[in-house]
């Protein structure tokens, strides 16, 4: 079966760091995704990585252990416009489908 | 100029009727998605598409039918709707082949059973 876990809701402040965990326990690997979404919206791509080790891009990174089934989506200078909610997925090795985690509400405070 | 639209974007039905949901794309992607979306479940994969003609099953499919007759168009079917079929739906693609970037998709639709 398919498991991933992520926190339900985080809250945090303007201009600080948070860092969003994702643990997962599949049926094989190849490759976890990130996404962002906004309240009503469809979710957006932010992230990929497939091999361990951090991806960069401006103030999202991600992180990703295959040894641990660990991810983490790391956000820096939080902005207002950065409350939403980030989705955890899962590629399963062998098919072209995603499995999503809950996904985790993250509420960003003045 | 979104490569995917969903049609309609709300729907309020009665129970017991049958109701499709529409998926275009513009892509030419190979595969599509059906997925719905619901608080506490997060995405759950309903059917997808890995071509014309060719289906399969995902974790909540029970109740629902599709089809894909063209590679742009991806239809989502509730043969007889029931309250718990409210959700938002969404419709996804990819091209997994040639990009990693997992799925684009869909604006959702807001579909209401009562």
């Amino acid at each position: 079966g398919q498991n991933i876990d992520q926190p339900t809701e985080m809250t945090a402040t303007e201009g600080a760091i948070v860092q969003i965990n994702c643990t997962y326990q599949t049926s094989g690997f190849n490759g976890l995704f990130w996404y962002q979404q906004h309240a009503g919206e469809a979710p957006t791509f932010l992230s990929y990585n497939v091999l361990d080790g951090l991806e960069e891009k401006g103030r999202f990174s991600s992180f990703l252990s295959r040894s641990k089934g660990y991810s983490y989506l790391l956000l820096k200078e939080l902005q207002m416009k950065d409350s939403a909610s980030y989705l955890c997925a899962v590629r399963v090795a062998g098919f072209q489908k995603l499995v999503f985690g809950t996904g985790t509400r993250l509420l960003v405070s003045p | 100029d979104a490569g995917i639209t969903q049609s309609p974007r709300h729907k309020v039905t009665e129970t017991g009727t049958p109701v499709t949901l529409r998926c275009h794309q513009t892509e030419n992607h190979r595969y599509m998605y059906w997925y719905r979306q619901d608080p506490g479940h997060g995405l759950r994969l309903i059917h997808y598409s890995y071509g014309v003609k060719d289906t399969d099953k995902g974790e909540v499919s029970d109740g629902y039918s599709v089809s894909r007759s063209k590679t742009e168009d991806f239809l989502l079917t509730l043969e007889s709707a029931t309250s718990s079929q409210t959700s938002v739906y969404f419709c996804a693609i990819s091209d997994f082949g040639t990009d990693n970037y997992g799925y684009t998709f869909g604006s959702g639709t807001r579909l209401t059973v009562v």
